[in-house]
């Protein structure tokens, strides 16, 4: 069976300061794994996605995901909070035919 | 590309109401997702289509609710009769594979 964790459900920092949202999967494949976000009122939008390319991959807005194997992980991670960043983050796993989400992480960015 | 588009944006209805939600893919995607999203159960994946026959619809809560998609740009979610409890935000999804999916704005359904 295949699973993706968010072990945070909230997560709050300050402008200016970096963003770490953790996600954590299970999977007996290798999968495919993305992080999407959603503003209040939106649909979700493609952040980044790792498909076993370059472990370290690159998205939009500024944000970076890292995929480490050894420890089943792909954390999403910004040097630096904007007040627009606020929003919630899915992390996401694909294998074949099988599309899983985590129950979503939100960010609070404070002034 | 407009990108996925729901229609409607916003459905209020009453109890024992059909409710047909409606959705249109990108175009050349041959893979569509109905999801629903509430606060008590996040995002679930109701039904997935790919060339336009149902491939796993598992994620259906029952037999009030159905879906189709006659032809490779156009599919419809309904729901017959509606419940309160169908209350949520219903987003469709596509994508070219079964890879990176694409998600519409949603339909935010209240039924009284």
């Amino acid at each position: 069976a295949q699973s993706v964790t968010q072990l945070d459900s909230h997560v709050s920092v300050s402008e200016g300061t970096p963003v770490l949202l953790r996600c954590n999967y299970s999977s007996s494949y290798s999968p495919s794994l993305f992080w999407y976000v959603q503003h209040p009122n939106k649909g979700l939008q493609l952040l980044l996605k790792y498909t076993s390319a370059a472990t370290l991959v690159k998205g939009i807005n500024g944000f970076e995901a890292e995929f480490k194997k050894s420890e089943t992980s792909f954390h999403l991670t910004k040097p630096s909070a904007h007040m627009s960043d606020a929003a919630e983050y899915f992390c996401a796993l694909n294998y074949g035919q099988n599309f899983v989400f985590g129950p979503g992480t939100r960010l609070s960015v404070l002034p | 590309d407009a990108g996925v588009i729901q229609s409607p944006r916003h459905e209020v209805t009453e109890m024992g109401q059909e409710v047909t939600l409606r959705c249109k893919p990108i175009s050349g995607h041959n893979s569509l997702f109905w999801y629903r999203q509430t606060m008590m159960r996040g995002l679930e994946l109701l039904i997935y289509f790919n060339n336009n026959v149902p491939i796993d619809d598992s994620g259906m809560p029952e037999d009030r609710f159905s879906a189709k998609m006659p032809n490779a740009s156009f599919s419809t979610l309904k729901i017959q009769p509606s419940e309160p409890r169908d209350s949520a935000v219903y987003f469709c999804a596509s994508s070219e594979t079964t890879d990176t999916q694409y998600f519409g704005p949603g339909t935010r359904l209240t039924v009284l």
